[in-house]
């Protein structure tokens, strides 16, 4: 089945490590996304990727960095700077042809700083 | 720069009655508009859109969604809810000219369907 796989579901990080979750797509999409959602706050765009090699900051990207070496995956680590990672973080990709301009996300991953 | 208001953060209605779920945007651009779903721990789920054409759109489970340029609104309807309707709706726009295609989200309505 084609769609965007996120994983781990559940993650718990300690105080000063950096975690990273896993974004895959066999959707042969071209761009791709990370928000965070938090209660009451709906969901924050992180970084985004329009093509392979090329990454741009969203509006919540300190603490955060990711990488676009292939088309199929885009990987976000949470680093020791980011003060409050406990969150739901949900990855996206495009759709650019067809119908056009839609986003579609994966089931998202849980952190938990403990 | 664009920002999207959804008016009712939670909306608690009675099965089989009617709901309207609120929704208005601010842009300077010209914008696509979509709803989308969000049940108890999954993904968000992509329940319809307005690209162009007619200002009502509707999804195959029965929502349905209008587009209102003059008073910028995207209001999602349904004229009778069922137990499975319960869940958390987001209302969504991007710039129709590329800015990365980044959607810019409300904050969310919580629809909770009492029996």
């Amino acid at each position: 089945d084609g769609g965007i796989t996120q994983s781990p579901k559940y993650l718990f990080r300690k105080e000063g490590q950096n975690v990273t979750l896993s974004c895959e797509q066999n959707l042969n999409h071209d761009a791709m996304y990370w928000y965070r959602q938090d209660p009451g706050q709906g969901l924050r765009l992180i970084y985004y990727s329009q093509i392979v090699n090329d990454f741009q900051k969203g509006d919540i990207a300190e603490g955060y960095s990711v990488s676009r070496e292939k088309k199929e995956s885009f990987p976000l680590t949470v680093t020791s700077a980011q003060k409050n990672p406990t969150a739901f973080y949900l990855c996206a990709s495009r759709e650019t042809q067809g119908s056009g301009n839609t986003i579609y996300f994966g089931e998202g991953s849980w952190l938990t700083v403990v | 720069a664009q920002s999207v208001t959804q008016l009712d953060s939670q909306v608690p209605v009675f099965e089989e009655a009617p709901v309207e779920l609120r929704c208005n945007y601010s842009s300077s651009v010209s914008v696509y508009l979509f709803w989308y779903v969000q049940y108890p721990n999954q993904g968000l789920q992509l329940l319809l859109k307005y690209l162009s054409g007619s200002t009502l759109v509707e999804s195959i489970n029965g929502f349905e969604a209008e587009f209102n340029k003059s008073q910028t609104s995207f209001h999602l309807r349904k004229p009778s809810v069922h137990i499975s309707d319960t869940a958390e709706y987001f209302c969504a726009v991007t710039p129709i000219y590329n800015q990365g295609g980044k959607l810019i989200f409300g904050q969310g309505t919580e629809l909770s369907v009492k029996p």
